[in-house]
């Protein structure tokens, strides 16, 4: 089945500085690539999603790439500000059948001011 | 649109008890999904329900169970809890193909 892989688990930046944080999939059927954020005691959040027909997507600070061939995709935050700390968990899945999504293990960003 | 709302948001139960939980998709969804989200694990896909029928479902056993009504909501249960049960439940509905959204989650400790 599919498995995906996140890097790095915990990760600190000065506010300002650039954050990225890599994902991996096992299932090349995947076509849809989603990253979520969770603040402390809150629901997860989309944030940014890309589809395989897309090499790149970006949406003001943040931005995702993929990578078909290498079967992994990352997450870019520029610019970034003490509101950005949260959890952020990756997740992949085929659309076109089970909407099930294979999530990440997540990662911790904390942004020092 | 209203978002995703689960009740109960927070239960205790002891060993052995069964639960059950509930799920209102967004208006309009179809799809709603389920997961549990522990520390440990992370988020784990459980099953997912569309038009009352279920379409997948993951890695647990038999004691979780889920259904889904004609209104898509859904509720999903879980029989003989055990400790290892303890975990936030999450519920997330889409409209076709389309993006998830989660609701607040179900806090259940397992005594």
């Amino acid at each position: 089945g599919e498995n995906v892989e996140q890097h790095p688990s915990t990760l600190s930046v000065q506010e300002g500085d650039s954050a990225v944080i890599k994902c991996t999939y096992s299932d090349s059927a995947s076509n849809y690539f989603p990253w979520y954020k969770q603040e402390l005691g809150k629901r997860p959040q989309l944030i940014i999603d890309i589809r395989s027909n897309v090499g790149e997507k970006k949406d003001q600070r943040i931005a995702v790439t993929l990578n078909k061939t290498a079967k992994h995709f990352s997450l870019h935050i520029t610019e970034t500000q003490p509101e950005d700390s949260a959890v952020y968990f990756c997740a992949a899945t085929l659309q076109g059948g089970s909407e099930k999504l294979v999530f990440g293990k997540g990662t911790k960003l904390t942004v020092n001011p | 649109k209203a978002g995703v709302t689960q009740t109960p948001r927070y239960l205790i139960k002891t060993r052995g008890q069964q639960v059950t939980l509930s799920c209102s998709p967004i208006s309009g969804h179809r799809s709603v999904s389920w997961y549990q989200q522990t520390p440990g694990q992370g988020l784990q896909f459980l099953f997912e329900y569309f038009s009352e029928t279920q379409r997948n479902k993951g890695n647990f056993p038999g004691r979780f169970s889920g259904r889904q009504f004609s209104n898509s909501r859904s509720e999903m249960n879980v029989s003989t809890l055990e400790l290892g049960d303890s975990a936030l439940y999450l519920c997330a509905s889409s409209f076709f193909q389309e993006t998830q959204y989660f609701g607040p989650g179900t806090r259940l400790l397992v005594l």
